[in-house]
């Protein structure tokens, strides 16, 4: 079976500063990873995705994460934070094999601060 | 546009009480989900439904009842039985059953927030 652990609940950063959310999984088989963002009293939205191929994936905000397979890592990253980046960030894992619904972690809150 | 329409937003209900959570998708989209989320919690799998009058129970889906009678509609109905049923609730789609759903990732709904008084 397929777990994500979240490493921190909340991180607080200021403005213009870099930030990394962790995202740790564990799968006996292959995997898909993924990134959501959720914004207050919204739905979640994809923000990116590692299907196979490059390890460092790119979203069209800034973000980035890195499959690391060793580590069984996702983190995300971004070199500098606004404050419309404030939101609550999803890790998720899907197993290649079996039914692909994936297992979300239970998020981490992205405060950044003026 | 496409998308997920989940009515209503906000959701009040007496203990006792069954009360039915709408989920509209005009995306063509073959499988659909029902999430519950918790602060704190992440998302949990109530039911999820891969093709038009089937359904599977996820994780947490006592308490809970659904039907897949078209492909457009999945609707959630919360029980008396559930015993903490406040919590936002999400819904989700993805185009097919395989894991092409997987490629795409999900599409969601902006939620309902019950709250049981």
């Amino acid at each position: 079976a397929q777990s994500v652990t979240q490493l921190d609940s909340q991180v607080p950063v200021f403005e213009e500063a870099p930030v990394e959310l962790r995202c740790n999984y564990s799968s006996s088989v292959s995997v898909y990873l993924f990134w959501y963002v959720q914004y207050p009293n919204q739905g979640l939205q994809l923000l990116l995705k590692y299907l196979s191929g490059s390890t460092l994936v790119e979203s069209i905000n800034g973000f980035e994460a890195e499959f690391n397979k060793s580590q069984t890592s996702f983190h995300l990253r971004k070199p500098s934070v606004h404050i419309s980046d404030t939101a609550e960030y999803f890790c998720a894992v899907s197993e290649t094999g079996g039914s692909y619904i994936p297992t979300f972690g239970r998020g981490t809150s992205l405060i950044v601060h003026p | 546009d496409g998308g997920i329409t989940q009515s209503p937003k906000y959701l009040f209900r007496k203990e006792g009480q069954n009360v039915t959570l709408s989920c509209e998708q005009n995306l063509n989209h073959d499988a659909m989900y029902w999430y519950r989320q918790d602060p704190g919690q992440g998302l949990r799998l109530i039911y999820y439904s891969q093709i038009v009058n089937d359904f599977q129970k996820g994780d947490i889906a006592e308490g809970y009842s659904v039907s897949r009678e078209k492909k457009e509609s999945f609707p959630l109905t919360v029980t008396s039985a559930q015993k903490n049923p406040t919590a936002f609730y999400l819904c989700a789609s993805t185009g097919t059953r395989s894991k092409t759903s997987s490629y795409y990732g999900y599409t969601f709904g902006s939620g309902t927030r019950l709250t049981v008084v």
